[in-house]
């Protein structure tokens, strides 16, 4: 059975930083690309970013560009968002969510990132 | 950026009847390499994460109701849901994953009438 389990969510400050991981198993890591989704409070579905399987291409929503870093370790059947620069409007729910493609077919339960001072 | 809009935003239909939602994409989501509409449906039930219904436009994943069906090519998209069940009360979403930045449609809810 598939399985991404979000960690690392919390408060933090505007203009802080949070590092978000997915632990996967169930399925062969390394053959899958990645996605982080958010969904702010009460609203509707935001794609973030994604990672090939080496991790040698990755894709940016532009609100996220320059402050956000996606990156993997296939050892480690782990996937991780670097958040740098937080805003208010980056508070959300962020999805872990994989495929073989760009399909969003698996997605984690989500850890909640709250921005607030 | 490819914009997905839907409609209605919301919809309440009676047990046993149909509801049918619309997705509009500003670009077309079909791929001539492949013949395929790189659209999808996800349903995010209340106090849950998303699951997803249908991709390619009209294919069911696994272990999804045959209730549910999806249509539409190039630029116009139709969920159906054919006979309302009270489980199915949730936000439908489309999604394109042809090309990057991947976006949704803003959703719309469906509850019973």
């Amino acid at each position: 059975e598939v399985q991404l389990v979000e960690s690392g969510g919390g408060l933090v400050q505007p203009g802080g930083s949070l590092r978000l991981s997915c632990a996967a198993s169930g399925f062969t890591f390394s053959t899958y690309w990645m996605n982080w989704v958010r969904q702010a409070p009460g609203k509707g579905l935001e794609w973030v970013a994604n990672i090939n399987q080496d991790g040698s291409a990755k894709n940016y929503v532009d609100s996220a560009k320059g402050r956000f870093a996606i990156s993997r370790d296939n050892a480690k059947n782990s996937l991780y968002l670097q958040m740098n620069s937080l805003r208010d409007e980056d508070a959300a729910v962020y999805y872990c969510v994989g495929d073989v493609g760009w399909l969003p077919r698996y997605w984690g339960q989500g850890t909640l990132v709250t921005v607030s001072s | 950026d490819i914009v997905m809009t839907q409609s209605p935003d919301s919809l309440a239909v009676s047990l046993g009847e149909r509801a049918t939602i619309n997705c509009k994409s500003s670009q077309s989501v079909l791929s001539s390499s492949n013949n395929k509409n790189y659209l999808s449906w996800v349903q995010q039930k209340p106090g849950q994460p998303p699951k997803l219904l249908i991709y390619w436009a009209s294919t069911r994943e696994s272990g999804v109701p045959d209730r549910f069906s999806g249509s539409g090519s190039g630029t116009d998209f139709t969920l159906t849901i054919s006979s309302l069940q009270a489980e199915d009360v949730a936000v439908y979403y489309c999604h394109q994953y042809y090309s990057a930045p991947l976006t949704f449609g803003g959703g719309t809810k469906v509850e019973i009438k």
